[in-house]
């Protein structure tokens, strides 16, 4: 079993529709917890960091932590074409290190 | 361009040769990481480096591959006898003391072994 779980999708949406997006995980020391977006044959690129449990909104994007479920979320609100993309869980133990990533779950945002 | 930075961006070998990837950090960054990503998964940590020193290394990361940063700038990852398997794109990425792990990806290099 994966540490990281992510359901590959994809996932498709029409646009201006909420985007949810999740990963479960099996080690309770993960403390750090990232949402990286990738775009075909591109390196990922940071949207989303947060430490412990809790929730934090950044424009459109919410993320959300909940280590007693060992369960984070992603939320996208007004979905535009533009983040069709495959998103990523990542997590870490240390606020530095080694990232420990989810499969990735392809979106389609349909206009 | 003040982004990590990649060469070659496509690299296709035949099985047996060798291959060197090249990595550029964000100037200050002192902190180097290399994964390897295959297709539908999430990237793969292999190693990593605080300035010149190489503190990590994934099981993943066999004999036939080898990473260096000489004077804690670019880094290089070579892969010696290239298998089939090899095949993927490698990614490398930067961060700096006290950045609560914000690491910056570079474009990748994609691997093709036939």
């Amino acid at each position: 079993q994966k540490e990281v779980e992510q359901d590959p999708g994809p996932l498709s949406v029409p646009e201006g529709a909420i985007v949810s997006l999740n990963c479960t995980y099996s080690n309770s020391a993960f403390q750090y917890f990232m949402w990286y977006r990738q775009y075909s044959r591109k390196g990922p690129e940071l949207l989303m960091y947060t430490y412990s449990s809790g929730n934090k909104e950044d424009g459109r994007f919410t993320a959300q932590v909940d280590k007693s479920s060992k369960y984070i979320s992603l939320f996208i609100r007004d979905s535009q074409p533009s983040d069709s993309a495959t998103y990523l869980c990542a997590m870490t133990i240390l606020s530095w290190g080694k990232l420990q990533f989810g499969a990735g779950t392809q979106v389609v945002v349909t206009p | 361009d003040t982004g990590v930075s990649q060469n070659p961006r496509h690299k296709i070998t035949k099985r047996g040769q060798n291959v060197t990837f090249r990595c550029d950090p964000i100037s200050e960054h002192n902190r180097l990481y290399w994964y390897r990503q295959t297709l539908g998964q999430g990237p793969e940590f292999l190693t990593y480096f605080q300035n010149e020193a190489q503190l990590e290394k994934s099981r993943l990361l066999s004999d036939r591959f080898s990473a260096e940063r000489p004077k804690g700038s670019f880094s290089t990852l070579e892969i010696q006898r290239t298998e089939q398997g090899d095949s993927a794109m490698y990614l490398c990425a930067t961060d700096e003391d006290g950045s609560y792990n914000e690491q910056f990806f570079g474009p990748g290099t994609r691997l093709t072994v036939l």
